[in-house]
């Protein structure tokens, strides 16, 4: 069976602590990993898109990388405003993405 | 450019009762598809639509069901709700076709008492 799993679920930083979220996956046949951010009341938002191990996407202080096995999600020097509950998912075909639950991030000034 | 519209963004409904929801893809988008949000389960995929097809159903029980029309905008409906349906319901469009690049909705929360 398709599985994502997310850590940590929750993650407190202070405004410049750089760290980084992880996404381990299990899929039978890897069509794209992605990760989303969304806040609260909103939709998920589109951020990346990694189909090989090895690639990298890189987006203002949020860089993604992707092994065999898992996801990393880096964040540099973050903001007050990168605050918000980042998600991982799977494609296993036709739009049909398998999300992770989650890791609720808050960076203090 | 208009985001995918979803209506209503409220509601509350109580046991056994139906519900229907709509979605308004992104101008040009033909695949739209459902996620089910609840705090214990997170998102779950309901269904997803092309060109009026139905082509992928996730694991969720016959009440819960959708059709897409010809200009792409999508309704679900779930009948005979129980108190478990209530979640925030997502909208999703895409341009491409397979590729996992979503654009949702601020979502419709349903609320069943």
């Amino acid at each position: 069976e398709d599985q994502v799993t997310q850590s940590p679920e929750a993650l407190r930083l202070q405004e410049g602590e750089s760290s980084s979220l992880n996404c381990s996956y299990t899929v039978s046949g890897l069509r794209g990993l992605f990760w989303y951010r969304q806040d609260p009341g909103k939709g998920p938002e589109f951020l990346f898109t990694l189909y090989s191990a090895g690639e990298e996407k890189e987006k203002e202080r949020l860089k993604a990388t992707l092994t065999k096995k898992e996801s990393f999600l880096h964040i540099t020097a973050p903001k007050p405003e990168d605050s918000a509950t980042y998600l991982c998912a799977v494609n296993t075909g036709f739009q049909k993405l398998v999300f992770g639950t989650g890791t609720r991030l808050l960076v203090s000034p | 450019k208009a985001g995918v519209t979803q209506t209503p963004r409220y509601l509350i409904k109580t046991r056994g009762q139906q519900v229907t929801l709509s979605c308004s893809p992104i101008s040009g988008h033909r695949s739209v598809s459902w996620y089910q949000q609840t705090p214990g389960q997170g998102l779950q995929f309901l269904f997803e639509y092309f060109s009026e097809t139905q082509r992928n159903k996730g694991n969720f029980p016959g009440r819960f069901s959708g059709r897409q029309f010809s200009n792409s905008r999508s309704e679900m409906n779930v009948s005979t709700l129980e108190l478990g349906d209530s979640a925030l319901y997502l909208c999703a469009s895409s341009f491409s076709v397979n590729t996992g690049e979503l654009f949702f909705g601020e979502g419709s929360r349903l609320t069943v008492l």
